[in-house]
């Protein structure tokens, strides 16, 4: 077990809703990054926030957004969803963005846009 | 072109088989991860390399910084070694800030 928790673990939503998901990062890490794996692909990397700042984003429309907290949890949210929004959301915890740390992953959260 | 390529896609064994997942990256790099992920979707960190060899257990990862090139041995395989293993490289430049590029992944299937 990482420590790094998401919720929820499923979710199914409808085209044109909004979703967030949450995710605890490692006691001790102040970067976390999210990532998106849909079926059969490698994740693709959405942003990172550190010392709650967004620090680098990749290629994802502003329906994509996130939070990150005091605590280094985080959120992220997605308006206007698509049914090709369906995915595994993956959320990665670090010690430090600029340092070559371990990346410590969570479970996942599997979304299912109907 | 994908900038990280991983070879084989799929991979059925043998208990107690040798197996070797490539790894095949065309961007310069500060860290290369082995990454094991399971049918339920978590991932757990295997190996970080930024150059030669690490061995955990019966796991074995080496690095080319040169060749740009990385293999992933498991020794005397067995069947809950099987998963979906993946690459993935930390960019040294630009780009996402350092974060992570993956590999598609090589699915692991270790027979009894």
């Amino acid at each position: 077990e990482t420590g790094v928790t998401q919720s929820p673990t499923h979710l199914i939503k409808t085209r044109g809703q909004q979703v967030t998901l949450r995710c605890s990062s490692q006691s001790g890490h102040n970067t976390v990054s999210w990532y998106q794996q849909a079926l059969g692909q490698g994740p693709q990397f959405i942003f990172q926030y550190y010392r709650e700042e967004e620090n680098g984003r990749g290629n994802f429309p502003p329906r994509f957004s996130g939070l990150q907290f005091p605590n280094y949890s985080s959120e992220l949210n997605v308006n206007a969803l698509e049914l090709d929004d369906s995915a595994l959301y993956l959320c990665a915890s670090s010690f430090d963005r600029d340092r070559n740390t371990e990346a410590f992953f969570g479970q996942g959260t599997r979304l299912t846009v109907v | 072109k994908n900038e990280v390529e991983q070879s084989p896609q799929n991979l059925t064994a043998q208990e107690g088989e040798f197996i070797t997942i490539n790894c095949s990256y065309s961007v310069g790099i500060s860290a290369l991860h082995w990454l094991q992920q399971h049918p339920g979707g978590g991932i757990v960190s295997l190996f970080m390399l930024s150059s030669g060899k690490k061995k955990h257990g019966r796991l074995i990862a080496t690095i080319n910084i040169q060749e740009k090139h990385s293999s992933l041995h498991i020794t005397a395989s067995h069947p809950r070694d099987s998963a979906v293993y993946i690459c993935a490289v930390r960019l040294l430049w630009g780009g996402s800030q350092g974060n992570l590029i993956f590999g598609k992944g090589t699915k692991l299937s270790v027979k009894p």
